[in-house]
């Protein structure tokens, strides 16, 4: 079982639904939670950290709950530029002592006009 | 700012070649990383560098080496190309990763070939 687990797509949804990407983690070491995008043959980037409170920025909500290790991104009123593939990040405690991140394997998401 | 810069972007090799990818970074990281990514597979860390002069392994480590010399500069070798090495590999760093929110910096990418 991956450390990180993502839904695996893909998501094909029409402009201007509301989608929803899960993520599960099983190390309950664990301490921060990001969601990164990924384009077609780019690199990743982050798009926007995860708070247990739950954080929005504009039509993105991210939200986080540690009792059941799980985390979600909401994208609301989908636009064709959304369409890429999110990965769900996982910062824990490494061996060396600093911190190591897991990557999950992303979830495409295809948003059709 | 350039921030990470990956060279080469593409290259093509037969099977037993060698080669070196370069990764620079100016934004003064002590942390770097080596990524490969494959299909349904995600990222994966190769190999990663805390500071100058320090390299450790990830976890696909086999048939890759690593140097750190200059601070900015982070080397991954390929001795001995094999199909399996065919792959897109990302560069990354972040600050001192004493921090668990710390996040990571990628580059371009090189996309390799291996014939």
């Amino acid at each position: 079982r991956k450390e990180v687990e993502q839904d695996p797509g893909p998501f094909n949804v029409p402009e201007g639904a509301t989608v929803a990407f899960n993520c599960t983690y099983s190390n309950s070491a664990s301490q921060s939670f990001f969601w990164y995008r990924q384009d077609c043959r780019k690199e990743p980037k982050l798009l926007m950290s995860v708070y247990s409170s739950g954080n929005e920025d504009g039509r993105f909500t991210a939200q986080l709950n540690r009792a059941s290790q799980y985390i979600s991104l909401l994208i609301r009123d989908s636009k064709l530029s959304d369409s890429a593939t999110y990965l769900c990040v996982v910062n824990r405690r490494g061996g060396t002592g600093g911190f190591k991140t897991i990557f999950g394997a992303g979830t495409r998401l295809f948003v059709k006009a | 700012n350039a921030g990470v810069t990956q060279t080469p972007k593409f290259r093509v090799l037969k099977t037993g070649q060698s080669m070196t990818l370069l990764c620079a970074q100016d934004m003064n990281h002590e942390y770097m990383y080596w990524y490969r990514q494959d299909p349904g597979m995600g990222l994966r860390l190769i190999h990663y560098s805390v500071g100058e002069g320090t390299t450790a392994k990830g976890e696909v480590p086999d048939g890759y080496n690593v140097s750190r010399l200059k601070k900015q500069n982070f080397l991954l070798g390929l001795e001995s190309a094999a199909p399996s090495q065919t792959s897109v590999y990302f560069c990354a760093s972040n600050f001192l990763a004493t921090t668990s929110t710390d996040t990571q910096y990628f580059g371009p990418g090189t996309r390799l070939t291996v014939l």
